[in-house]
């Protein structure tokens, strides 16, 4: 079957530490992204791909970072210098990047404790 | 700045009661529009998207959503609403120029028996 999925479904972090979220998908998909999802606030895009070797910031890079090095694979870094970073990621893929629709993976909760 | 807003930030209807989430854009040009649901600790499934072509869109699990360019709406519509429509509704736009999804900030439905 194909998909996206994340790694883990719960991550606990303590303040100061860099944790990476694991993203995969086998769907063939050029472009990828991730999300921030906060209570009351929509998504929000932190980094996406539209290919490999390539990525951009979106609005609230700051204190992430990331790779594409494979097409399948976009991990996501949140480094000590995000202040604020307990909240529900999202990860998602398209076929292209713009005017394509994006399929998302299951989600990652990271708590920092 | 392309923006959509998701009025009323939690709905609750009767079991079998006409659903009604209501999602406004700003834009001059018809732009790519989608409705996601989210069902609690899960990604993102696409109910629906408007591409420009049929005005009124038909989508899973009985969910439908008409294209209004004069009003500049995508209101999402079911005509009778099951306890498993209980979950997070996102409506998405991709301008015209397009390079980015927006999301709105999602509306919960509860579904009452």
């Amino acid at each position: 079957d194909g998909g996206i999925t994340q790694s883990p479904k719960y991550l606990f972090r303590k303040e100061g530490q860099n944790v990476t979220l694991s993203c995969e998908q086998n769907l063939n998909h050029d472009a990828m992204y991730w999300y921030r999802q906060d209570p009351g606030q929509g998504l929000r895009l932190i980094y996406y791909s539209q290919i490999v070797n390539d990525f951009q910031k979106g609005d609230i890079a700051e204190g992430y970072s990331v790779s594409r090095e494979k097409k399948e694979s976009f991990p996501l870094t949140v480094t000590s210098a995000q202040k604020n970073p307990t909240a529900f990621y999202l990860c998602a893929s398209s076929i292209g990047f713009s005017l394509d629709t994006q399929y998302f993976g299951p989600g990652t909760r990271l708590t920092v404790l | 700045a392309q923006s959509v807003t998701q009025l009323g930030s939690h709905v609750s209807v009767s079991e079998g009661a006409l659903v009604l989430l209501r999602c406004n854009y700003s834009s001059s040009v018809p732009p790519y529009l989608f409705w996601y649901v989210q069902y609690p600790n899960q990604g993102l499934q696409l109910l629906l998207k408007y591409t420009s072509a049929a005005t009124l869109v038909k989508g899973i699990n009985g969910f439908e959503a008409e294209f209004k360019k004069s009003e500049t709406s995508f209101h999402l519509t079911k005509p009778s609403a099951h306890m498993s429509d209980a979950a997070e509704y996102f409506c998405a736009v991709i301008p015209n120029t397009g390079n980015q999804f927006y999301f709105g900030t999602g509306t919960s439905l509860t579904v009452i028996p």
